[in-house]
């Protein structure tokens, strides 16, 4: 069965600085995707980043990058420049394995605060 | 539309009622995910649809959950004779196809059982 494992249940982070959560997983596969999941008050889920395993560059999107280990099976998130709104829970999820990779596993989440 | 909703945005009923969840995706997106939040918990799959077909029904907790989709857009989710336990955030997604295409989240619905 695949894991995805967040070590981090919460974290805190100053306005302005930067923020990295933990993510590790378990899988056979060779090539797959990676997600981060953001999830603020309002309940919903947003994507934040994803990063496919066959590639070498770790992916960004505007303050949000990634730094993908794939041989120690770690994907972390860090956060740069830190604002109020980014406040939310952050989950990492991870496809699963051949025929039903339509699935996604989540990790139990990392409850980030943005202190102003 | 603009995203997938959901309705009701929270409902409240008695031990032993029957409720329905529904969940409009985003046109065109082919398949869409049930999945369960509990308290303080990740997400938990329930099911997944291809068009109106469930080829994955493996993560509903018992067989008072059945969900069906029809016209290929529009799903509903069923709980019949609710229990405490089922109180949760019920979440809805959908995503072109399947495999590794991002998953396009509801608000979900509120579920508490008194």
């Amino acid at each position: 069965a695949q894991t995805v494992t967040q070590s981090q249940p919460e974290m805190s982070v100053q306005e302005a600085e930067t923020v990295t959560l933990s993510c590790t997983y378990d899988t056979s596969e060779s090539d797959y995707y990676l997600f981060w999941y953001k999830q603020p008050p309002s309940r919903q889920m947003i994507l934040v980043i994803r990063q496919e395993a066959y590639k070498q560059q770790n992916a960004t999107e505007n303050r949000f990058s990634v730094n993908f280990q794939k041989a120690a099976k770690s994907f972390s998130l860090k956060i740069s420049d830190s604002q109020l709104g980014d406040a939310a829970m952050y989950f990492c999820a991870f496809p699963n394995s051949g025929g039903s990779n339509y699935k996604l596993t989540f990790g139990k989440g990392t409850l980030l605060t943005v202190n102003p | 539309g603009a995203g997938v909703s959901q309705s009701p945005s929270n409902k409240v009923t008695e031990k032993g009622k029957d409720v329905e969840l529904r969940c409009d995706p985003i046109s065109g997106h082919t398949a869409l995910y049930w999945y369960r939040q509990s308290l303080g918990q990740g997400l938990e799959f329930l099911i997944y649809f291809q068009g109106n077909s469930a080829p994955d029904k493996s993560g509903l907790p018992s067989d008072r959950f059945s969900a069906e989709r029809t016209g290929g857009s529009v799903s509903t989710l069923t709980i019949q004779r609710t229990q405490q336990e089922d109180s949760a955030v019920y979440l809805c997604a959908s995503s072109l196809k399947g495999a590794y295409n991002e998953q396009f989240f509801g608000p979900g619905t509120r579920l508490t059982v008194l």
